[in-house]
């Protein structure tokens, strides 16, 4: 079975820290990806990536960065928490080529005060 | 640009009514369109797709064309159960591989 899991269902952080969430797929995927999910916005890309170390920007990367060391791993990075990243994120993955069913983990939700 | 445009919600509906769910959407070229189901407490789940015009896609009971003169994929279900109460977000996929979500429609079904 297919299966994206996320480091952590909730999180608190303070504003100026740094966080790190974490996503991991068992599937072999080449391509993962960052989300975000909003009231009223549904969900927006950040980042992806279709292979270790290669990263591509989404629709709204700024204040994030992402890094993928292992094929089977990849992170979101806040370099520096604010308030307005509080959110839903959620992890996806794919196997290669653009027609790929895209499979989400659980989400991490964020609250940055 | 392309967007994915669906009804505001919450919908609310009891046991056994009929559901519909409308999205439309605005691309270039001819996009795969899906919907997407996230329950309570979860990742979203597809639920079905269809990649060309006239395309019906359908899963658990959940039915959508893809209407390509109305530039539509409305979703729709003869008989909501209560385990249907959910989000569910209508998506395009782009010739990239990136998909573009509406902003999602809560569904509450009353027993």
């Amino acid at each position: 079975d297919v299966k994206v899991t996320q480091s952590s269902r909730y999180l608190v952080k303070r504003t100026g820290e740094k966080v790190f969430l974490e996503c991991v797929q068992d599937m072999d995927h080449e391509n993962m990806f960052w989300y975000r999910q909003d009231p009223g916005l549904g969900l927006r890309l950040i980042y992806f990536s279709y292979d270790v170390k290669m990263k591509e920007k989404g629709d709204i990367p700024e204040g994030y960065s992402v890094s993928r060391e292992k094929k089977e791993r990849f992170s979101l990075i806040l370099e520096s928490a604010s308030t307005n990243q509080t959110s839903m994120y959620l992890c996806a993955s794919s196997l290669e080529g653009y027609q790929e069913t895209q499979y989400f983990g659980p989400g991490t939700r964020l609250l940055v005060l | 640009g392309n967007s994915v445009t669906q009804m505001e919600g919450p919908v609310t509906l009891s046991e056994e009514a009929f559901l519909t769910i409308n999205c439309t959407y605005t691309a270039t070229g001819y996009p795969s369109l899906f919907w997407y189901v996230q329950y309570p407490g979860e990742g979203l789940q597809l639920l079905l797709k269809a990649t060309k015009a006239d395309d019906k896609g359908s899963n658990k009971g959940f039915e959508a064309t893809y209407r390509k003169e109305t530039t539509s994929f409305h979703l729709e279900k003869g008989s909501v159960q209560v385990s249907d109460s959910a989000v569910y977000f209508c998506a395009l996929r782009r010739n990239t591989g990136k998909l573009i979500f509406g902003q999602g429609t809560t569904l509450q079904v009353k027993p």
